[in-house]
């Protein structure tokens, strides 16, 4: 079946404009996260969304950045007044089962987002 | 505060030769690992995960995984490298619903 799907693949903005981010979760699965991807890092956990439950935002790294989930299906993840430190690859995953930590996250590939 | 460490940045192996890709860890009680992979222009994969149980996990694609607990390792291993192994590897540790620290990767770079 079709796997985790994001949207746009690749994003150059002004610094200072908004972006929204788009992802598509795995049919059926009940939990989405997002990461953030520094170039030669690794992920940075930034929201995790289960179910009709109040998501987890402890990973937001500042008020500028929110995201949005409908139901168990479509995220969005709005970053406002970007900045160039805001750079970096976008990656969301979503899992099956309660979002602990033994579930098997899908990822998808990732939005690529340049700040100029 | 959990953290992960995969010591090796960069690692060159030749086409057929084995591959130990390293991943230490520092987490307070029984820990969730996970390695994963990262191919250009593809998403994560997981490669193999470990709970509880055996020590030595086996993984997709002939990768397999031991978990050290005196060492607090969880070393990736794989006899023969294929030139389509070359990608990112990441180790991580699961914390709680979904909340994983990642290490920084370690790029494999497969010679013919």
């Amino acid at each position: 079946g079709a796997g985790v799907s994001q949207s746009p693949s690749n994003k150059v903005t002004e610094k200072g404009k908004d972006v929204e981010l788009r992802c598509d979760p795995i049919s059926g699965h009940t939990a989405l996260y997002w990461y953030r991807q520094r170039l030669g890092q690794g992920l940075e956990f930034l929201i995790y969304f289960q179910g009709n439950s109040a998501p987890d935002k402890s990973g937001l790294p500042s008020d500028r950045f929110s995201a949005e989930r409908t139901g168990e299906s479509v995220s969005t993840l709005t970053i406002q007044r970007t900045q160039q430190e805001d750079s970096a690859v976008y990656l969301c995953a979503s899992s099956l089962g309660w979002g602990t930590a033994t579930d098997t996250q899908y990822f998808g590939p990732g939005t690529r987002l340049t700040v100029l | 505060a959990q953290s992960v460490t995969q010591p090796d940045i960069h690692i060159t192996v030749s086409e057929g030769a084995s591959l130990e890709l390293r991943c230490n860890y520092s987490y307070g009680a029984t820990p969730y690992l996970f390695w994963y992979v990262q191919s250009p222009g593809q998403g994560l994969q997981l490669l193999l995960k470990y709970f509880s149980g055996d020590t030595l996990v086996q993984g997709i694609k002939g990768f397999e995984a031991e978990f050290k607990r005196s060492q607090s390792s969880f070393n990736l291993r794989k006899p023969s490298v294929h030139w389509s192994d070359a990608a990112e590897y990441f180790c991580a540790v699961g914390e709680s619903a979904g909340k994983s620290t990642f290490g920084d990767g370690t790029t494999l770079t497969v010679k013919p």
